[in-house]
Order: structure tokens, then C-alpha cells, then sequence
């Protein structure tokens, strides 16, 4: 059975550019999160989703959107990126509703985005 | 108060022995609480979680013990072997979920051989 799938491993990106990460979830997994890793806040939820809904939204500034498609994949949009953003961004699929408390997540590997 | 506080930040453990790993919350309206664990390289995997409803759980060699009037849970790993050297993350999540898991900082183990 196929894990999380992330898209791309590795991404190097310039100041005020913007940027799209990639999930591919667990097969029927409905709900997908996102989180932002770094050393000094660790992690950090950015949003989650469920049924192409975002049900939830971490305290991150407008410039970090997302969605997630009708067979569950999802995608992050970071725009005007920032020195700061350099992060690793992960994703996590889930089988429950409520991600995370009914079902445990799965995490892909990740992304890691690099700004200069 | 959604901030959950691990330690340490770091642990050395002689192999055999037993690492214990402790995290304190402060929102009452917690009612999950997991385990991660992450290598180099790859993303968090869930180890153990509990709910407060039990003192602990046990899987293995990984052990979760809860103290709910004491806002306190640990994750206890006995037998520590040069495998399990890695980072450890506690987190937590109301099933309001309204802020996805909060995380504790880690905690960056290493099992002497």
C-alpha cells in the first residue's frame, strides 16, 4: 500500500516568488493536513481538509492557501514568499473525520523548500 | 493555552536501558494525545496515543502514561535499543479540532550502543 506521496523532495525558490506543494494521500484517505517544520517553532498546523472542504486553519498569514481536489489529492500554494518560509512542509492523510483523534495521521516524507 | 511543553531537548540512554520522555499541556479541552516519531529524512510516525480517559497504554516496548489532574503525559521506552535513536514528539488535539495537533519542541534521543 502506497504511502504519503509529496511532491517535489527538494525546492529552491527566490524572495517574493511563489510556490506549489503536491500530496498524493493514502488510498482512501478523505482528510489531508499540512504542517510547517522548522528548528525553532518545530511543527506547526497549517490546514486541514476533508471532502475538498478546509475544515480548519492554522495561524499562518494569507499568503499560505490550499485545497484538495474531488480524489483527495491536495496541493499548498505560498505566494510572495519570504526568507522565513524556508521550512519543511508536510503533509498527513487520515481515514477518520476528524484527523488525528479518531485515526492516526500519515505523514509523506515531506518538502523541503528552500527560500533565497 | 494551546501550548504543549516537552522534555528534555535532548536524552542520551545507555542501550537496555529505559527513556522517558515527559510533556505537560494546559487546554483542559485536550482529548487526544500521540506519540511521533521521526528519523532523518522522513516525516513523523505515530508511535502510541491515549485519551484521558486512561492512565496508560502500553505497545510494546512503548509505554504512554497520563495524569490528567497533573495536565502531564510521558511516553516511556523500555529496552532502548540503537534504533529507536531519532526525535520524539508528544502533541495533542481537542476534538473541537480547530487547531489541528499541537506539538510539543521534540526531543532528540540517542541509545548508546
Amino acid at each position: 500500500k502506497a504511502g504519503v506521496t509529496q511532491t517535489p523532495r527538494y525546492l529552491i525558490k527566490t524572495r517574493g516568488q511563489q510556490v506549489t506543494l503536491s500530496c498524493s494521500p493514502i488510498s482512501g484517505h478523505r482528510s489531508v493536513s499540512w504542517y510547517q517544520q522548522t528548528p525553532g517553532q518545530g511543527l506547526q498546523f497549517l490546514f486541514e481538509y476533508f471532502s475538498e472542504t478546509q475544515r480548519n486553519k492554522g495561524n499562518f498569514p494569507g499568503r499560505f492557501s490550499g485545497r484538495q481536489f474531488s480524489n483527495s489529492r491536495s496541493e499548498m500554494n505560498v505566494s510572495t514568499l519570504e526568507l522565513g518560509d524556508s521550512a519543511l512542509y508536510l503533509c498527513a492523510s487520515s481515514l477518520g473525520t476528524v484527523p488525528g483523534t479518531n485515526y492516526g495521521y500519515t505523514f509523506g516524507s515531506g518538502t523541503r523548500l528552500t527560500v533565497v | 493555552q494551546q501550548q504543549v511543553k516537552q522534555s528534555p531537548q535532548s536524552l542520551i540512554v545507555q542501550k537496555g536501558g529505559i527513556s522517558i520522555i515527559n510533556c505537560a499541556y494546559e487546554n483542559t479541552a485536550f482529548d487526544y494525545f500521540p506519540w511521533y516519531q521521526q528519523f532523518p529524512g522522513k516525516g513523523p510516525a505515530l508511535l502510541i496515543a491515549i485519551r484521558p480517559d486512561v492512565s496508560e497504554k502500553k505497545e510494546g516496548r512503548f509505554t504512554i502514561s497520563f495524569n490528567k489532574s497533573a495536565k502531564q503525559f510521558s511516553l516511556h521506552i523500555m529496552d532502548s535499543q540503537p534504533g529507536d535513536s531519532a526525535t520524539y514528539f508528544c502533541a495533542a488535539r481537542s476534538g473541537g479540532g480547530a487547531d489541528g495537533l499541537t506539538f510539543g519542541k521534540g526531543t532528540h534521543l540517542i541509545i548508546q550502543p
